[in-house]
């Protein structure tokens, strides 16, 4: 089956840098994505790889590693309002958008 | 108006009422799609459309009925749900369906089913 992994839950301190894994085994890959939820709101598109490699993105960095079937997202400078849920998704080789459940980062002061 | 838009943004129903989920999109996209989000799960999609035509139903049960009457709206009608049923109901649309195309999300509706 396919499946993507995701850690459940992660705390970092606000002003510090944090990076949330993922992990992917899917039939075929076309593009893994992120996207940041805060509670009762809608999920909003953080970044897209295709290509290994990292991009950047002011504070946020999205890395992906196709042959390891593995990604992270870097948050720099972290600030209050980062706290949120952080969901990876991947595009299978049928352009199925597979999904992880999602990483809930907390920023303590 | 922009993005993607939901109404209600609250729900709570009892198992014998009939309501009506609704999503408009301002995008201009092709695609349009209901996801059901429960607590630590993953998202599970349940519909698309494409053109205002049907081209996914992942096993759904018939008590959940799409409705795509043009391009930019999309309903889900809900009828003798089970309590199980309760969770947030998120719409998405993207620019067309079967690329890797980013998905744009409305805020969801959130069903509580008594």
């Amino acid at each position: 089956g396919q499946n993507i992994d995701q850690p459940t839950e992660m705390t970092a301190t606000e002003g510090a840098i944090v990076q949330i894994n993922c992990t992917y085994q899917t039939s075929g890959f076309n593009g893994l994505f992120w996207y940041q939820q805060h509670a009762g709101e809608a999920p909003t598109f953080l970044s897209y790889n295709v290509l290994d490699g990292l991009e950047e993105k002011g504070r946020f960095s999205s890395f992906l590693s196709r042959s390891k079937g593995y990604s992270y997202l870097l948050l720099k400078e972290l600030q209050m309002k980062d706290s949120a849920s952080y969901l990876c998704a991947v595009y299978d080789s049928n352009y199925q958008l597979i999904w992880g459940a999602g990483t809930k980062l907390i920023i303590k002061p | 108006e922009t993005g993607v838009t939901q109404t209600p943004r609250h729900l709570v129903m009892g198992m014998t009422n009939k309501k009506s989920l609704k999503c408009e999109q301002h995008l201009g996209h092709n695609a349009m799609y209901w996801y059901k989000q429960s607590a630590k799960k993953p998202l599970e999609l349940m519909f698309v459309y494409s053109l205002e035509e049907r081209v996914e139903n992942n096993s759904v049960p018939s008590r959940f009925s799409p409705e795509c009457p043009n391009s930019s709206h999309l309903f889900l009608h809900l009828h003798t749900l089970q309590p199980e049923d309760s969770a947030l109901y998120l719409c998405a649309s993207s620019q067309d369906r079967g690329g890797a195309d980013t998905q744009y999300f409305g805020p969801g509706t959130r069903l509580t089913v008594l």
